[in-house]
């Protein structure tokens, strides 16, 4: 079946444009993340929604992110004013709630952000 | 944050040989610790997970240990393959949610033919 799709595969952006970053979860997920990667470096949390609750965005290196779900399912991260620090990967991941408490994160192939 | 890091940053191993990937982290309060295998331009896949109330778990080719007196973790890869070659991650919830992971810096293996 399909997996976790995120679009655009790439994206330069010159610093001070916004940005907007569209994930699709595997259909039925109730819950997705977002992460940010940097090269070299493993993923980190950005923000958590069940359904279309935003129910964790402690990872949000500012607020200049911004991230929504409004209808549960496609999810879009907005960054205003990019800077340069900002470019990395960014990584969507969804899964059902854990069965017998194992947790499984399905990740989609990131966006690489580049900001110039 | 929390720190989950790895003791080795880079790996080489023949084809057919056994790998050993580590990593330590440093809240003893974590209870659900994944690895993740990240190929070049892919995002992170699961490959097998372990709680805090086991210490040893096997899949296929691949087992986890768990030492929790030192907090450490490990991936043990059998026989390992040239499509083996990738970043390796250990992850860490700690609160046991599933709500937020914690990622290590990542283990580069390269399985040389």
């Amino acid at each position: 079946g399909a997996g976790v799709s995120q679009s655009p595969r790439y994206k330069v952006a010159k610093r001070g444009q916004d940005v907007a970053l569209r994930c699709d979860p595997i259909s039925g997920h109730v819950s997705l993340f977002w992460y940010q990667q940097a090269l070299g470096q493993g993923p980190e949390f950005l923000t958590y929604f069940q359904n279309e609750a935003q129910l964790d965005k402690s990872g949000l290196p500012s607020d200049r992110f911004f991230a929504e779900r409004p209808e549960g399912s496609v999810s879009t991260l907005k960054i205003q004013r990019t800077q340069q620090e900002d470019s990395a990967v960014y990584l969507c991941a969804s899964s059902d709630p854990p069965r017998k408490g194992h947790y499984e994160q399905y990740f989609g192939p990131g966006t690489r952000l580049t900001v110039t | 944050g929390e720190s989950v890091g790895l003791h080795l940053p880079t790996l080489s191993v023949q084809e057919g040989d056994n790998s050993i990937i580590n990593c330590a982290y440093s809240n003893s309060a974590s209870d659900y610790f994944i690895w993740y295998k990240q190929e070049s331009g892919k995002g992170p896949q699961f490959i097998i997970d372990i709680r805090s109330n086991m210490d040893k778990r096997q899949g296929q080719r691949v087992t986890v240990l768990l030492n929790k007196t030192v907090k450490h973790l490990s991936l043990q890869i059998a026989a390992t393959q040239p499509g083996d070659s990738a970043v390796y991650f250990c992850a860490e919830t700690p609160r046991g949610t599933g709500n937020q992971f914690y990622f290590g810096t990542g283990t580069s293996l390269t399985v040389i033919p």
